[in-house]
């Protein structure tokens, strides 16, 4: 399972884009890349998955370079209601093992007024 | 859709007795379901991953009597735990995976359950 790593903390303002990186050196062919946002207390809440290039949804863009060592989630215009836990994980199932998400500690996005 | 519920939110127990919670898939049939944990300012932590109509898996370190996993349909896992001690309080989240091997797909998570022990 590719281990990611992620700033541990990011501060921003109302209004900002907000652009969290995750690095994943050992992605497998078959991984896909998947972010999660997380609030207190609740279960975590998907948020846009990729596999190569952009993906954009209603709510954020994963950016994936070419070598997909890393990836980058985009959130346009953040708001108060933004604060809360990111995390990036990659994983995909494979005929012969079980899918699993191996969560990392996360980034903790703080949006200020 | 994908909406995952769990039961109970919440749940307060004496030392000793055990809490039983439920997992279920609400708008698809989940043929992988997980179990989690998690402390305070702490990340998730994978416990098993349950597979309906076999026996769970369990991560390292888990005790698989402690916590007893059951996935009795494609839509319903059960985690039990025995013997509840004031260690065991916890946030315990479960996910439910539909998917086809080879293509990405996704886990969608329960609101989680609060478990203190006294």
């Amino acid at each position: 399972l590719a281990k990611t790593t992620q700033p541990i903390s990011m501060d921003s303002y109302e209004g900002q884009e907000v652009n969290i990186t995750c690095s994943h050196n050992n992605i497998a062919t078959n991984d896909y890349i998947t972010w999660y946002q997380q609030f207190p207390s609740q279960g975590p809440r998907f948020i846009i998955q990729g596999y190569k290039t952009k993906v954009t949804n209603e709510v954020a863009s994963l950016f994936i370079p070419a070598d997909r060592k890393s990836s980058t989630l985009s959130l346009p215009r953040v708001s108060l209601s933004d604060t809360a836990v990111y995390y990036c994980l990659v994983g995909d199932i494979a005929m012969d093992s079980s899918y699993k998400l191996i969560f990392g500690s996360g980034t903790r996005l703080l949006v200020r007024p | 859709g994908a909406v995952v519920s769990q039961h109970p939110s919440r749940v307060i127990c004496k030392s000793g007795t055990s809490v039983k919670i439920e997992c279920r898939s609400l708008d698809f049939q989940a043929t992988t379901m997980f179990w989690y944990r998690q402390f305070p300012k702490k990340s998730l932590m994978l416990m098993a991953t349950s597979n309906e109509g076999s026996k769970a898996t369990y991560e390292q370190g888990v005790e698989k009597d402690k916590f007893l996993i059951n996935h009795a349909s494609l839509t319903l896992s059960t985690l039990t735990v025995t013997s509840a001690h004031p260690e065991d309080s916890s946030f315990y989240i479960c996910s439910a995976y539909a998917g086809t091997s080879g293509r990405g797909s996704t886990q969608y998570f329960g609101p989680g359950t609060r478990l203190t022990v006294l």
